[in-house]
């Protein structure tokens, strides 16, 4: 069957250390993999984007690795701060229909100061 | 632009009873899209829409269920009757065609959290 894994539910980091988070899926031949970032109470916010043809992006402190062997994106957060406490999303995008999004349960990140 | 806008942000409604929700997406986005999000099953797509057409409702859970988007700037969602599982946070999100999608994502509303008692 499909599945799209995220790591433990929650992630505890001292401020200033980097954050990683993992996203695993089987059964899936995404043609690009998002994250994305959802506070309590709002929705999700679109952070970045890589393609299956990449293997890293960056953004700021935030940098997206995708390795389609392994079938896992890891996204990291460089000197984090307790401003980055959220939840975080990975979202598959499907060959079949690029217009369809298929969202990990995301895993919880608290920064603590 | 505003963003997507959906109302209301909270609804309580007793079993049996209908309920609408409604979804204002980005001025020229083409894609519509409903998602429901709850503790167990995490963030599911239910349907969506491009240029106003529906284009994948397997996710839909029943025929209680069914959405409308009868033009760019306007859809709803309607449970008719509700029950106490439909309880959740209903999300609607907007895009730009394919080949922007990629870059820019789907634009989220702040959802309708709904209760059914």
């Amino acid at each position: 069957s499909q599945k799209i894994e995220q790591n433990s539910e929650a992630l505890n980091i001292q401020e200033g250390k980097t954050a990683t988070l993992t996203c695993n899926y089987t059964n899936y031949s995404p043609a690009y993999l998002q994250w994305y970032r959802q506070d309590p109470g709002r929705g999700p916010v679109f952070l970045l984007l890589i393609r299956e043809n990449e293997k890293e992006k960056r953004k700021e402190r935030l940098k997206v690795t995708f390795d389609t062997t392994l079938k896992q994106s890891l996204f990291h957060i460089t000197a984090s701060q307790p401003a980055d406490s959220a939840t975080y999303l990975c979202a598959l995008a499907l060959y079949s229909s690029a217009s369809k999004i298929i969202f990990g349960s995301g895993t919880r990140l608290s920064i603590r100061p | 632009d505003a963003g997507v806008i959906q109302s209301p942000r909270h609804e309580v409604t007793e079993m049996g009873q209908e309920v609408t929700l409604r979804c204002k997406p980005i001025s020229g986005h083409d894609y519509l899209f409903w998602y429901r999000q709850t503790m167990m099953r995490g963030l599911e797509l239910l349907i969506y829409f491009n240029n106003n057409v529906p284009i994948d409702d397997s996710g839909m859970p029943e025929d209680r269920f069914s959405a409308k988007m009868p033009n760019a700037s306007f859809s709803t969602l309607k449970i008719q009757p509700s029950e106490p599982r439909d309880s959740a946070v209903y999300f609607c999100a907007s895009s730009h065609r394919d080949g922007d999608q990629a870059n820019y994502g789907y634009t989220f509303g702040s959802g309708t959290r709904l209760t059914v008692v």
